[in-house]
């Protein structure tokens, strides 16, 4: 089993629509849970953290988590052609300082 | 967030040499770490720099291929040694600061071996 998996897509999805990118994970000690953005030919930016079950907001984004599920998801609302990017969930490690596991990620296109 | 800067922006190698490439912070960072990002695939962490003492390698990298050293809280290297067709690959350095896990990335340095 993958540590970090997601669908690789591509999410097609129209402009103003909510786009929904959805991550699963394998350590259940996990603690820390991350969706970064990365454009083609750029290095990723991180959007969203998320520690604790439940949803935050920050925006036109919204993470979930569901730690029972072991399932994190990330919500984009009035998604627009600029969201179009590969999406990346980061899980931590359960042993180590800060290191990350990050899941091959999902491209998301958005169409005008 | 701390800005961050990678030297090279690019190279193109021939096989058998090395590369070094730096990562330099504006600020005094937590933790450095360095990843690879292989043609259309995810980041796999190479190591975790750790200032004053040896890397922490991830499972599959080895010091002898990848030496890494961090002299500072805002400075650190990576050396790509003896490079095959293999090591071509995007390599980027992350921080974190503060008690936040949170990874910031710097711009990446794409690396081609002929």
């Amino acid at each position: 089993q993958k540590e970090v998996e997601q669908n690789s897509g591509p999410l097609s999805v129209p402009e103003g629509a909510i786009a929904s990118l959805n991550c699963t994970y394998s350590d259940r000690g996990s603690q820390s849970f991350f969706w970064y953005r990365q454009y083609s030919g750029k290095s990723p930016e991180l959007i969203m953290s998320i520690y604790s079950n439940g949803d935050k907001e920050d925006g036109r984004f919204t993470a979930q988590l569901n730690k029972a599920s072991q399932y994190v998801s990330l919500l984009i609302r009035d998604s627009q052609p600029s969201d179009s990017a590969t999406y990346l969930c980061a899980v931590n490690k359960q042993s180590g300082y800060s290191t990350l596991t990050f899941g091959k990620g999902t491209m998301l296109l958005v169409s005008p | 967030s701390a800005v961050i800067s990678q030297k090279p922006s690019r190279d193109i190698c021939q096989r058998g040499t090395s590369l070094t490439i730096q990562c330099q912070v504006d600020s005094q960072v937590t933790m450095m770490f360095w990843y690879r990002q292989q043609p259309g695939q995810s980041l796999t962490l190479i190591a975790t720099a750790n200032q004053g003492s040896e890397a922490t390698y991830e499972s599959g990298f080895v010091i002898d291929k990848f030496p890494i050293s961090r002299p500072n809280l805002t400075f650190s290297t990576l050396t790509v040694s003896n490079m095959s067709p293999e090591d071509s690959s995007i390599y980027l350095c992350s921080v974190t600061s503060g008690g936040d896990n949170e990874q910031f990335f710097g711009p990446g340095t794409r690396l081609t071996v002929l």
